[in-house]
């Protein structure tokens, strides 16, 4: 079945910096892949998702990056601000067979912003 | 808030006992999907339903059941519970069955001692 690596698990940058979280994923019939932001005492809330038919999206500060050839993908946040400081995960979903849906997750990243 | 309720936020009960979790999805979305999270195994996914119909399983191990009713909330039964089931469990919700943007829950802390 699919798997999907995330790394680093934690990064921790300064105030203004820029994130750079990557994954992996294995199965390369996967052509769906969300980015989540969980807060502490809270569920996983989307922040940017990317399809297999294009390479980057862009939402203001945060981008996201599609190799399909190289099956990985990447989470980029510019000018980091405190209330980034959470726990990202990425996720790939296939389309065939009977998991249409459901999103297999990386371990997560714990992202620290110091202010 | 993303719309989706769960019930109730925390759990605390005793190994063998039997539980349900409660989930309302989104207005309007069709599908219901269940995740485990936990420290060593992270975010897995269990079951969707689509429309009442059971529609993907994952790592659901048979001591644990879903539904969804007519009126789209969907239940998810843990029985014979042991400690390793203490985790945190989502529920999610989307429009259609296919690769659908999933808008998730605040969860259920249960804790099984």
């Amino acid at each position: 079945g699919e798997n999907v690596e995330q790394h680093p698990s934690t990064l921790s940058v300064q105030e203004g910096d820029s994130a750079v979280i990557k994954c992996t994923y294995s199965d390369s019939a996967s052509n769906y892949f969300p980015w989540y932001k969980q807060e502490l005492g809270k569920g996983p809330q989307l922040i940017i998702d990317i399809r297999s038919n294009v390479g980057e999206k862009k939402d203001q500060r945060i981008a996201v990056t599609l190799n399909k050839t190289a099956k990985h993908f990447s989470l980029h946040i510019t000018e980091t601000q405190p209330e980034d400081s959470a726990v990202y995960f990425c996720a790939a979903s296939l389309n065939y067979g009977g998991s249409q849906g459901n999103l297999i997750f990386g371990k997560g990243t714990k992202l620290s912003v110091k202010p | 808030d993303s719309g989706v309720t769960q019930t109730p936020k925390h759990l605390i009960t005793a190994t063998g006992q039997r539980v349900t979790l409660r989930c309302s999805p989104r207005s309007g979305d069709l599908s219901v999907y269940w995740y485990q999270q936990s420290l060593d195994q992270g975010l897995q996914f269990l079951i969707q339903y689509y429309n009442g119909e059971e529609r993907a399983k994952g790592n659901i191990l048979e001591r644990f059941s879903a539904q969804q009713f007519p009126d789209l909330h969907s239940e998810l039964n843990l029985s014979s519970l042991e400690l390793g089931d203490s985790a945190l469990y989502f529920c999610a919700s989307s429009v259609g069955s296919d690769q659908e943007t999933q808008y998730f829950g605040p969860g259920t802390r249960l804790l099984v001692l």
